[in-house]
């Protein structure tokens, strides 16, 4: 079946560090891939998606480059600020219809000033 | 921007008691889905629906589970008799159309059954 694992967590940043993600995934045929972000308290907001290999996504910062040689989809960022703190979770759908989407474990990052 | 608005933000209920999660999906999606995330676990996929009935649904959404959508903007989920184990936050979304649109999500409804 579809999966998707994820760097496990907590991580722990200063910063102006860069970032990075680990996402990998299973998949039967050509999946969407997206990164959700849930800040604390909140519930899950898109963050940046790709539809298809090559395709890069990209939002406040962050970037994605979706990878069908090595079914990857790291999330970086250049500098994050304390503000990035929060848990992202790495996503991807195949369905046509039904969407059911299928989410990673989610990583915790922490960022200290 | 449109968002998709659940209530309450936090329940609390007895074991064994029925609860209903309310959900206003974004007005022109046309696919609605429930997941949960048990505190500090995964995201879950439990049901989507589209057309008015249940298009998928995962082994957690079993007889205690129901949805509806009574109206032409709510979307409701039904626990008929709460355990324990279904303390956790759960998430509606919806999305415009079946392509792999993105999920729209809620910001949730914590669910604490006592």
């Amino acid at each position: 079946g579809n999966s998707v694992t994820q760097m496990e967590g907590p991580v722990t940043l200063s910063e102006e560090a860069f970032l990075t993600i680990n996402c990998t995934y299973t998949a039967t045929g050509y999946p969407s891939l997206f990164w959700y972000v849930q800040y604390p308290g909140e519930g899950l907001q898109l963050l940046l998606k790709a539809t298809k290999a090559d395709d890069k996504g990209s939002n406040k910062g962050f970037e994605a480059t979706y990878r069908k040689e090595t079914t990857s989809f790291h999330l970086e960022k250049g500098s994050v600020q304390v503000s990035d703190s929060a848990v992202y979770f790495c996503a991807l759908s195949t369905d046509n219809y039904g969407q059911n989407f299928v989410f990673g474990p989610g990583t915790r990052l922490s960022v200290l000033p | 921007e449109p968002e998709v608005t659940q209530t309450p933000s936090h329940q609390v209920t007895q074991m064994g008691q029925e609860v209903i999660l309310r959900c206003v999906p974004i007005s022109n999606h046309l696919y609605f889905y429930w997941y949960r995330q048990i505190l500090g676990q995964k995201v879950e996929f439990l049901v989507s629906f589209y057309n008015n009935e249940i298009s998928e649904k995962s082994e957690i959404f079993d007889d205690q589970f129901s949805v509806e959508r009574p109206d032409g903007s709510n979307f409701t989920l039904k626990i008929r008799s709460t355990k324990l184990e279904d303390s956790a936050m759960y998430f509606c979304a919806s999305s415009r159309q079946g392509d792999n649109s993105p999920l729209h999500f809620g910001n949730g409804t914590r669910l604490t059954v006592t």
